[in-house]
């Protein structure tokens, strides 16, 4: 069973301006998740979607971040303008239970770096 | 507020060596705690599960426990090897506000030849 691919792998930005990270979950998934997780510290989940529907995005900050879920399958985070703070790995990570309550599967991740 | 602590930050400990891993979370009403592995410059991998009705997990060498009355989990690693050398971060859903999970900022595990 094929795992949760993301891309790219790694980014290097200017402050200000634009990027974008694609997700593709486990085949079935119902719940995909986004999360940021900073040097040092644990991942903090950025948006949740079921299927196709947003179910929590009370800590993405949506004045330079966007994601979308396209037909409840794969998903795109983009954030525009960057900032330096936001270099970070971001973690997409899948679920199939849609209750959200079963084991999730992560990504590899996808590195950004703001300079 | 919901929170997720894991300490000590970093261990460093011989090979062989029997050795505990604790995290704590401020809310006792949980659908489930889950540990996860992350080697430097991965993702996660997840480790083991535990459901809120259950009190263990084990998976080879490796033991979670579940205290839900004092908010506390333990992941219990026998006979380490250096190849066990990662991040280790628990995370839990709670019952009540996000569905999803929060973590703590992890325990870095260095195995020493």
């Amino acid at each position: 069973e094929a795992g949760v691919a993301q891309s790219p792998r790694y980014k290097i930005i200017e402050k200000r301006q634009s990027v974008a990270f694609w997700c593709n979950p486990i085949s079935g998934h119902a719940t995909l998740y986004w999360y940021q997780q900073i040097l040092g510290q644990g991942p903090k989940l950025l948006i949740q979607f079921q299927n196709n529907g947003v179910v929590d995005d009370s800590q993405l900050p949506k004045d330079r971040f966007s994601a979308e879920r396209l037909k409840g399958v794969d998903s795109t985070l983009k954030i525009q303008p960057a900032k330096l703070e936001d270099s970070a790995v971001y973690l997409c990570a899948s679920s199939l239970d849609t209750a959200a309550t079963g084991e999730l599967f992560f990504g590899e991740g996808s590195r950004l770096t703001v300079l | 507020k919901q929170e997720v602590t894991q300490i000590p930050a970093a261990l460093s400990v011989p090979e062989g060596e029997n050795l505990v891993l604790n995290c704590s979370f401020t809310d006792s009403a949980i659908y489930n705690l889950q540990w996860f592995r992350q080697d430097p410059g991965k993702g996660l991998t997840s480790l083991l599960l535990i459901q809120s009705s259950q009190r263990e997990q084990t998976s080879g060498r490796l033991n979670a426990s579940l205290d839900k009355s004092s908010g506390r989990s333990t992941l219990y690693i026998a006979a380490s090897q250096p190849g066990d050398s990662a991040t280790y971060l628990c995370a839990v859903i709670w019952a009540t506000g996000r569905r999803a999970l929060t973590f703590g900022s992890g325990t870095r595990l260095q195995v020493q030849p």
